[in-house]
């Protein structure tokens, strides 16, 4: 199975901020990376796609880029409501599915 | 509008048995690869089991093979998961989620909310 691993696991930033999420992929996913953002109770939300593509809806402060084994996803200036948990998925070899760990973004 | 809204979730004893339900809606149910994503409280995301559009495909992880069956019900425009033998392990917020694109190499976009399935003695 290939292992996604995201860094760093919980980070602290202030509204305004520029901040930057990595996730790697123990073997090369191509461009098949997807970021989603949950929030406490809910159900993860689809932000981007195919490493870059953002998908309808999505604020355009969101960005992703990235292939083959290095991704990564920016929040180019952080709302209040951006503070989540942030995961990456890899759907390029399946079974099974991987995500991430999770990021948590807290507020400074 | 896409819905999709799982049921059947609750408390259970170790060793038994629950089925889950996803109702779907708002989209041709049958064009659709659908999923069943699990998370532990307090953990992070875990893909479960996957079921290709006519049922004809399936795929579990390697932590509920033998255990758990997911089918579908395309005239009924619903998703199962028939969960046995259930583990303390298993005790999570399972969500039904339905892929961005009828099929092919694509991420989940709709999501249900979710039901908590708790294995306690």
């Amino acid at each position: 199975a290939i292992r996604m691993t995201q860094s760093p696991s919980s980070f602290s930033a202030s509204t305004g901020d520029r901040v930057t999420i990595t996730c790697r992929a123990s073997q090369g996913i191509s461009s098949y990376l997807a970021w989603y953002q949950q929030k406490p109770g809910k159900a993860p939300k689809l932000l981007i796609y195919a490493a870059s593509t953002l998908q309808s809806g999505v604020p355009s402060r969101f960005s992703g880029s990235g292939s083959g084994t290095d991704f990564t996803l920016t929040i180019s200036c952080l709302q209040s409501e951006d503070f989540a948990t942030y995961y990456c998925q890899q759907y390029y070899s399946y079974p099974p599915y991987t995500f991430g760990q999770g990021t948590k973004l807290e507020i400074k | 509008e896409v819905q999709l809204v799982e049921s059947g979730g609750g408390l259970v004893q170790p060793g038994g048995s629950l089925r889950l339900s996803c109702a779907a809606s708002g989209f041709t149910f049958s064009s659709y690869e659908m999923n069943w994503v699990r998370q532990a409280p307090g953990k992070g995301l875990e893909w479960v089991s996957y079921i290709s559009s006519s049922g004809s495909t399936i795929y579990y992880a390697d932590s509920v093979k033998g255990r758990f069956t997911i089918s579908r019900d395309n005239a009924k425009n619903s998703l199962y998961l028939q969960m046995n033998s259930l583990r303390a392990e298993d005790t999570a917020v399972y969500y039904c989620a339905r892929v961005l694109r009828g099929s092919g190499y694509y991420p989940f976009y709709y999501w249900g909310q979710g039901t908590l399935v708790t294995v306690s003695s």
